[in-house]
């Protein structure tokens, strides 16, 4: 079974830019969250999405915005860049979302300059 | 808000020695998982502890399950290079969201 795909692995991005990020889950599993990491915040969560409905939200502005199609497939989308954006973003894939296991991908490395 | 709390944040220990990862809350977990994470790359899931005092094994590392289930603990015996990365507990708060402790990273020198 494949695992969660994300991509692009790498982003170098602009300030001011927008960028979109894309996650494919394991295939059956119809919950996607998405995580930004950094050194000194750890794994924050930024939403999750079931069955193309957004289920829940983290505390981040409105800036950062995602979507999730029939396929399950999920994507974030980060408006106007700063500089604080650069992180790790993580996408997480379960089959039911709440109380169930929980499969990282590789993540996105986004440097805004 | 429900918050997870690990401890200790850095460790770095010589191959062979033990050493115990903790995890705590305030709040009671229906279940909490743990993950190793290496750098640049997602967190990989080595288990789920379900039931309160509950033991799992997986080759060198043991965790535990606190009996009120507010707690848990990793303990890793005869740490071995391959160990090192970041270790990170997370449970399902009661909106449900997978929230994360901050990480303990472990560095464990040959």
């Amino acid at each position: 079974k494949a695992g969660v795909t994300q991509t692009p692995r790498y982003l170098i991005k602009t300030r001011g830019q927008q960028v979109t990020l894309s996650c494919s889950p394991i295939s059956g599993h119809r919950s996607v969250s998405w995580y930004q990491q950094t050194p000194g915040q750890g794994l924050q969560f930024l939403f999750e999405y079931f069955s193309e409905t957004q289920r829940n939200k983290g505390n981040f502005p409105g800036r950062f915005s995602g979507r999730q199609f029939s396929n399950s497939r999920s994507e974030m989308n980060v408006s106007t860049l700063e500089l604080g954006d650069s992180a790790l973003y993580l996408c997480a894939s379960s089959p039911q979302g709440q109380n169930t296991e929980a499969f990282f991908g590789q993540g996105t490395r986004l440097t805004v300059v | 808000t429900q918050l997870l709390e690990q401890s200790p944040q850095f460790l770095s220990i010589q191959e062979g020695e033990n050493l115990t990862v903790y995890c705590n809350s305030s709040s009671v977990f229906s279940s909490l998982q743990w993950y190793r994470q290496e750098p640049g790359e997602g967190p990989v899931l080595l288990v789920t502890v379900v039931t309160g005092g509950e033991v799992k094994k997986l080759k060198r590392l043991t965790f535990q399950f606190g009996d009120a289930r507010k707690d848990s603990s990793l303990h890793i015996t005869a740490a071995q290079p391959g160990d090192t990365g970041l270790y990170l507990c997370a449970g399902y708060s009661n909106t449900g969201k997978l929230i994360f402790g901050q990480g303990t990273t472990l560095q464990v020198k040959p």
